[in-house]
């Protein structure tokens, strides 16, 4: 089944407390991103990748980092997370035509 | 900045009615449109595209795409309490380098 598979589902961290959200998937895109949905303000892009080792940021990228050392996984990194990173997150991939298939989502809680 | 707007809701319909769906973006190079529900607590599901001027069906959805307005719509025809969702206008602009989201609209469909 083609589809994008983010972890974990939910997380509750504490302040500064290193973390990562994997994404993986399995159809082949060349492009993936990452997500915020806050009440709101809407999907606000994180960063996106167009393909491997080929990253840049979008509207909100400060206090992440993402990594794309093979194409079908995109990690997002939250080296000292803080509570306004408490949001629901979105893994993402396409390709050059169609629009992203999105994950099911990572809820975030940082204490 | 590139922006996508979308009708204020929430939009209620009777059940059997027509919703119709706007949205308008300001980037005049943006190639591709999108159409995405999202139900509460899950993740967006893309359901229409559209790339070319005028209109495209797909069952009880059609996409009108009118660039030289820079304006996208969604129809959906005899609306289903199972319609009931949030739907976001997406717009790639600079050929998926950036790819917007507009604010969402609330569709409510009544039995």
């Amino acid at each position: 089944e083609a589809q994008v598979t983010q972890n974990p589902r939910y997380l509750i961290t504490v302040t500064g407390k290193k973390l990562t959200v994997t994404c993986s998937q399995n159809m082949n895109h060349e492009y993936m991103s990452w997500y915020r949905q806050d009440p709101g303000l809407g999907l606000r892009q994180i960063y996106y990748s167009m393909n491997v080792e080929a990253t840049d940021k979008g509207d909100v990228p400060e206090g992440y980092k993402v990594s794309r050392k093979e194409k079908r996984n995109f990690p997002l990194i939250l080296e000292s997370p803080s509570p306004n990173q408490t949001s629901l997150y979105f893994c993402a991939s396409r390709d050059s035509i169609y629009g992203y298939t999105f994950g099911s989502g990572t809820r975030l809680t940082v204490v | 900045q590139k922006e996508v707007e979308q009708n204020s809701g929430p939009l209620s319909v009777p059940e059997g009615a027509i919703a119709s769906l706007n949205c308008t973006y300001s980037d005049r190079v943006s190639q591709s449109f999108f159409w995405y529900r999202q139900y509460s607590g899950k993740s967006p599901e893309l359901i229409m595209s559209i790339y070319s001027n005028g209109d495209k069906e797909d069952g009880r959805f059609t996409a009108q795409l009118n660039k030289a307005s820079q304006y996208v719509s969604l129809l959906i025809r005899d609306s289903q309490p199972s319609d009931s969702a949030t739907y976001l206008c997406a717009v790639d602009v600079n050929y998926g380098q950036n790819f917007v989201f507009g604010p969402g609209t609330r569709l409510s469909v009544l039995p």
